[in-house]
């Protein structure tokens, strides 16, 4: 299986700062079409996880233009250019170019 | 508004069986590939199986931790998802969730979850 390694575990921040995520993978996430299969979810505390980003940089319907996602191959990062309290919560990577998908463990974004 | 509204969880001994059911609305059901995810308390989501279109021949895929013992299917006429569990066994306990694919990517929806627990 592709392992999907997110750093930091937790990241402590201000309101207004930027943040960033990483998200590495045990093995190529290119497509043999050429697309790569990189999403990135939000959960907040007591719902259900809800998607932000697809194909490495795609935002969401909805999602605020803060939201900014980058990367190839193995190493992806998620930015927020200024948090927001909305933004509060556990941040999930997700590769769905190999069989099976695979999670990362997180990384939780909170208050300092 | 897309709604996914799971049903079907519960207290199971281990070696049972549960069906979960999962009912959709607010879009081309029929249209869509969907998941399973599960997720077990403080871990990370755990993407089980997705099942694809008429137009791709309902066919499926399944994480091998689940393979074997767990199917999915749907009911286009109803709008309902299903996953049929069997041979339970205690680290199946979990939230799982149904989800509507966003083009491929799963997760584009996801329902609220329905909690399962195994246990004697």
């Amino acid at each position: 299986d592709v392992v999907m390694t997110q750093t930091p575990l937790s990241l402590p921040i201000s309101l207004g700062d930027q943040a960033s995520f990483s998200c590495r993978s045990s093995q190529s996430l290119l497509h043999s079409n050429g697309n790569t299969y990189l999403a990135w979810y939000l959960q907040k505390s007591g719902l259900s996880p809800q998607i932000l980003i697809y194909r490495i940089s795609n935002r969401f319907s909805g999602v605020p233009d803060r939201f900014s996602g980058s990367g190839s191959g193995t190493d992806f990062t998620l930015k927020i250019s200024r948090v927001e309290p909305e933004d509060l919560g556990v941040y999930y990577c997700l590769q769905h170019t190999h069989l099976p998908y695979t999670f990362g463990a997180g990384t939780k974004l909170e208050l300092k | 508004e897309v709604k996914l509204l799971e049903s079907g969880g519960g207290l199971v001994q281990p070696g049972g069986s549960l069906r979960l059911s999962c009912a959709a609305s607010g879009f081309t059901f029929a249209d869509f590939y969907m998941s399973w995810i599960r997720q077990s308390p403080g871990k990370a989501p755990e993407w089980l199986s997705f099942i694809r279109n008429k137009a791709n021949s309902y066919t499926t895929e399944y994480n091998p931790s689940v393979k074997g013992r767990f199917t999915i299917s749907r009911d286009d006429t109803q709008n309902v998802l299903y996953l049929q569990m069997n041979t339970l066994r205690a680290e199946d306990t979990a939230i799982y969730y149904c989800a509507k694919h966003m083009r491929t990517t799963p997760g584009g929806y996801w329902g609220q979850g329905v909690m399962v627990t195994v246990s004697s």
